[in-house]
């Protein structure tokens, strides 16, 4: 257990909606990070927030965006969705700014129809 | 354009013999890299890392080697155990210059089977 929560681990919904997922990191990890994952595809770099605040933006739609909240929690919010939105999305957390050595989420997985 | 990559999808080992993953990047900017394992329906899980000061990390059965003048670099398990049996991912980073240039460039994995 990695200690990094992610809620829900399974989500199945239409084209067109919108969607978010949830992350609760590591106690007193305060950064953290939203990868995606589709299918045969390394793990894709979305968003980092550190302390509450949008760090670094990676490869990340307009149609998605996310917020960390003050309790550290984070969420990814996804919408309009697209069949090609279909994924795992990781969350991982880190202490510090940098994610040398995150732990990373059981993911959730996305499916749209 | 794939900065970092995993060119084998799997590799199969007989238990007890060395396991070597591969990895090779294009940005000599890296300064870091790490691999992680991932079992199915976990997250990836970090294993080792390594930064580009050094040519080798120990950990265990675990050793990373890091070529810079190749841009290569490379896990060995020895030996390899059936629990062993995961996909593993190769990472690298650009720790000194934070921000999006910081996170983490992930390769695609190679799936590793480990046969009793």
């Amino acid at each position: 257990d990695s200690g990094v929560t992610q809620t829900p681990k399974h989500l199945i919904t239409a084209t067109g909606q919108r969607v978010t997922l949830r992350c609760s990191p590591r106690s007193g990890d305060l950064s953290v990070y939203w990868y995606q994952q589709s299918l045969d595809q390394g793990l894709q770099f979305l968003i980092q927030y550190y302390n509450g605040e949008e760090r670094a933006k990676g490869n990340i739609l307009e149609r998605f965006s996310a917020q960390q909240f003050p309790d550290l929690h984070s969420e990814l919010n996804l919408s309009s969705l697209e069949l090609g939105d279909s994924a795992l999305y990781f969350c991982a957390s880190s202490v510090g700014r940098t994610n040398t050595e995150a732990f990373f989420g059981q993911g959730t997985r996305l499916t749209v129809v | 354009d794939q900065q970092v990559k995993q060119n084998s999808p799997s590799l199969s080992v007989q238990e007890g013999r060395i396991s070597i993953l591969n990895c090779d990047y294009t940005n000599s900017m890296f300064d870091y890299f790490l691999w992680y394992k991932k079992y199915p329906a976990e997250g990836p899980t970090f294993l080792i890392s390594i930064s580009s000061i050094k040519d080798k990390n120990e950990d265990g059965r675990f050793t990373v080697f890091l070529n810079k003048s190749a841009k290569h670099l490379s896990l060995h398990i020895v030996p390899s155990q059936p629990g062993d049996s995961a996909v593993y991912f190769c990472a690298a980073s650009r720790l000194n210059y934070g921000g999006s240039q910081g996170n983490l460039i992930f390769g695609k994995g190679t799936k590793l089977s480990v046969k009793p």
